[in-house]
C-alpha cells in the first residue's frame, strides 16, 4: 500500500498568513494526487487535482506543487473561510489512500 | 445541478448487514468510476471501494474485502454498497463520490454498528 504522510497534523495561523501543508508518498506516485478541504459536518471539496491544477471555482490563493513523492499545498493569504481540515489523496495505486489530515485553526 | 444522494444508513448490531444506495443526477453517471469513502467519527477520510463505469472492475480496501460488495445500476443512475458482517470499526459516515476525473461528493449517510 502507498502510505501518505501529511504534515503538520495541525497548525494555528492568522488571517493573511501564508500556509504550507506537505504530503509525502511512500513511493513515487507521479502527479496522481489531489488536495481536499473539509469543513465540519460537510463533504470534502477538491481544491487541486493532478498535484498542481486548480479546480474550477477555487480561489487562486490555493496552489499545489510537487511530483513523485513530495507534494505541497500552499494558501498564499489565509482567509477566514479557509479554516478547515485539509487532506491529500493519492490515486496512483490501490488502495487509494488519504493523508492523515491537517487542521488549520485560528491563531 | 449535480447531485449524489446517499441513503440506507442506520444503527445495526455487530454481524448484521446493511445496504447503502447512492442516487446520481446531473452528470453522465455511466461514464465514470464511482467510489465509496468513509469517515469514522472524529477521524480522517478512508477510501473503501470503487467500481468501473461498466461494473467490470472493482477494488476494495483490505479491511472490507470479503464483507462489502460495491455495485452499480447505470440504468437507474445508482451506486450501491452491500455491507455484511458489520463491525464496530465500520461505524462512519459513508460518502458516495467520483474522485479522479470529476470530483462530486454526496452529503454522506451515517452507519453506526453497536450492540
Amino acid at each position: 500500500d502507498i502510505q501518505m504522510t501529511q504534515s503538520p497534523s495541525s497548525l494555528s495561523a492568522s488571517v493573511g498568513d501564508r500556509v504550507t501543508i506537505t504530503c509525502r508518498a511512500s513511493q513515487g506516485i507521479r502527479n496522481d494526487l489531489g488536495w481536499y478541504q473539509q469543513k465540519s459536518g460537510k463533504a470534502p471539496k477538491r481544491l487541486i487535482y493532478e498535484a498542481s491544477s486548480l479546480q474550477s471555482g477555487v480561489p487562486s490563493r490555493f496552489s499545489g506543487s510537487g511530483s513523485g513523492t513530495e507534494f505541497t499545498l500552499t494558501i498564499s493569504s489565509l482567509q477566514p473561510e479557509d479554516f478547515a481540515t485539509y487532506y491529500c489523496l493519492q490515486h496512483n495505486g490501490y488502495p487509494l489512500t488519504f493523508g492523515g489530515g491537517t487542521k488549520v485553526e485560528i491563531k | 445541478e449535480v447531485q449524489l444522494v446517499e441513503s440506507g444508513g442506520g444503527l445495526v448490531r455487530p454481524g448484521e448487514s446493511l445496504r447503502l444506495s447512492c442516487a446520481a443526477s446531473g452528470f453522465t453517471f455511466s461514464n465514470y468510476w464511482m467510489s465509496w469513502v468513509r469517515q469514522a467519527p472524529g477521524k480522517g477520510l478512508e477510501w473503501v471501494a470503487n467500481i468501473k463505469h461498466d461494473g467490470s472492475d472493482k477494488n476494495y480496501v483490505d479491511s472490507v474485502k470479503g464483507r462489502f460488495t460495491i455495485s452499480r445500476d447505470n440504468a437507474k443512475n445508482s451506486l450501491y454498497l452491500q455491507m455484511n458482517s458489520l463491525r464496530a470499526e465500520d461505524t462512519a459516515v459513508y460518502y458516495c463520490a467520483t474522485i479522479v476525473t470529476l470530483s462530486y461528493w454526496g452529503q454522506g449517510t451515517l452507519v453506526t454498528v453497536s450492540s
